[in-house]
């Protein structure tokens, strides 16, 4: 089956840091990959995605590199902020076999929290 | 932008009693919603998709007589948690896909479920 396994936290950093958060899948055929983030108090967000190899998604100083070599999809931000502090997940939707929408399959979390 | 609500946010119950749980995508149409739960210091586990006008698909060990999900409209499913018990005590997240948009999925802000 499908899944995620991405480094667990908490993770505590100063500002300014270089941040790394690793994750590494399993799955069949060729899925998407996902980093979201869960803020105190709100739902998740999709913070970048990638759908295929060698794909890099990026936002908000974020970045992440699709390696299918090393079914990989680490998380990198080269200065992080007090703000960033939150819960990061990485998951993938693998192709379903009939098209269309299918659920997705996440890590487990990792906490981050930026000190100032 | 894309918003998920979730209805209501948190609940209380008493075991053996019903609690319905209603997720509205707000301003987009959704063929396809699912419903996750979330464990304390755990990851998302998807429990079954919802489609419209159609039965759901349950993952593999969820009971689907004891979390009935009904999609009866593009914008509203609803998880119905039956004769619950404190064990059915979690954090119930659902999302959703805009239509022809499989690759971003919308969370909603979750709903904390607490059996006593």
């Amino acid at each position: 089956g499908n899944s995620v396994t991405q480094m667990e936290g908490p993770v505590t950093l100063s500002e300014e840091a270089f941040l790394t958060i690793n994750c590494t899948y399993t799955a069949t055929g060729y899925p998407s990959l996902f980093w979201y983030v869960q803020y105190p108090g709100e739902g998740l967000q999709l913070l970048l995605k990638a759908t295929k190899a060698d794909d890099k998604g990026s936002n908000k100083g974020f970045e992440a590199t699709y390696r299918k070599e090393t079914t990989s999809f680490h998380l990198e931000k080269g200065s992080v902020q007090v703000s960033d502090s939150a819960v990061y997940f990485c998951a993938l939707r693998a192709v379903g076999t009939g098209g269309g929408a299918d659920g997705l399959t996440f890590g487990k979390g990792t906490h981050l929290i930026i000190q100032p | 932008g894309a918003v998920v609500s979730q209805h209501p946010s948190r609940v209380i119950c008493k075991s053996g009693t019903s609690v319905k749980i209603e997720c509205r995508s707000l301003d987009f149409q959704a063929t396809t919603m699912f419903w996750y739960r979330q464990f304390p210091k755990k990851s998302l586990m998807l429990m079954a998709t919802s489609n419209e006008g159609s039965k759901a698909t349950y993952e593999q060990g969820v009971e689907k007589d004891k979390f009935l999900i009904n999609h009866a409209s593009l914008t509203l499913s609803t998880l119905t948690v039956t004769s619950a018990h404190p064990e059915d005590s979690s954090f119930y997240i659902c999302s959703a896909n805009r239509d022809f948009s499989y690759n971003e999925q919308f969370f909603g802000p979750g709903t904390r479920l607490t059996v006593l």
